[in-house]
């Protein structure tokens, strides 16, 4: 059974400071990798989609992907008040399911 | 660009009554279609998907169904509700064929049952 795993957190971060979330999958045969944030009582919006190994950056945000370890990661920089929710991280196997598994989210509180 | 619409954002019903949400995606064709529902602090449980007009699959046998009548348009009901389907449901597409590409959500709609 395909699983991706987080930690539920919450994980507190000063303002400013970077914040690293981290998910691990058990398919070795998972390709695509994406990462959403979720503010509270909304829907999940989508950061950053990574696919090979190494690191994507987008503005604050930086994805890592380690196949061989099987983890990825995603890091904010410079973290705001406003980077405060749940960030769900989704892993989709390639050439077969097209339905992404889902880990259940870490929630992120940033302090100022 | 893509955009999809789900309605209503909230819903109150009572227990044994129907329920029908509606979701309708625009500006892309033949997508994948999907109904997820989040649980109050739970992850996303995937409801029903849909690869074309009229194919429905269903993740987890309920009370619920899932129906597509148009191309766009992915519709979830119930007969007669319980307690336990209260949350948070989300309509969800993506690109038709391609695990590389995500999904992308609606708003969703809070249903309270009462």
């Amino acid at each position: 059974q395909k699983e991706v795993e987080q930690n539920s957190g919450p994980l507190s971060v000063p303002e400013g400071a970077i914040a690293s979330l981290n998910c691990t999958y058990s398919d070795r045969g998972s390709q695509s990798f994406f990462w959403y944030r979720q503010y509270s009582g909304k829907s999940p919006e989508l950061i950053m989609s990574i696919y090979s190994n190494g690191d994507k950056e987008d503005g604050r945000f930086t994805a890592q992907l380690n196949k061989a370890s099987q983890y990825v990661s995603l890091l904010i920089r410079d973290s705001q008040p406003s980077d405060s929710a749940t960030y769900l991280c989704a892993v989709t196997l390639s050439g077969g399911s097209y339905i992404p598994t889902f880990g259940r989210g870490t929630s992120l509180i940033v302090h100022p | 660009s893509q955009t999809i619409h789900q309605w209503p954002a909230t819903l109150v019903q009572p227990v044994g009554s129907p329920l029908s949400l509606e979701c309708t995606v625009e500006g892309t064709s033949n997508p994948n279609l999907y109904w997820y529902r989040q649980a109050a602090g739970r992850g996303l449980q995937l409801l029903f998907y849909s690869v074309g007009i009229g194919q429905i699959s269903s993740e987890v046998p309920q009370n619920l169904s899932a129906s597509r009548p148009q191309d766009r348009q992915f519709i979830l009901s119930s007969k007669k509700l319980l307690l336990s389907d209260s949350g948070f449901y989300l309509c969800a597409w993506s690109v038709v064929g391609a695990s590389n590409q995500p999904q992308h959500f609606g708003d969703g709609t809070r249903l309270s049952i009462l």
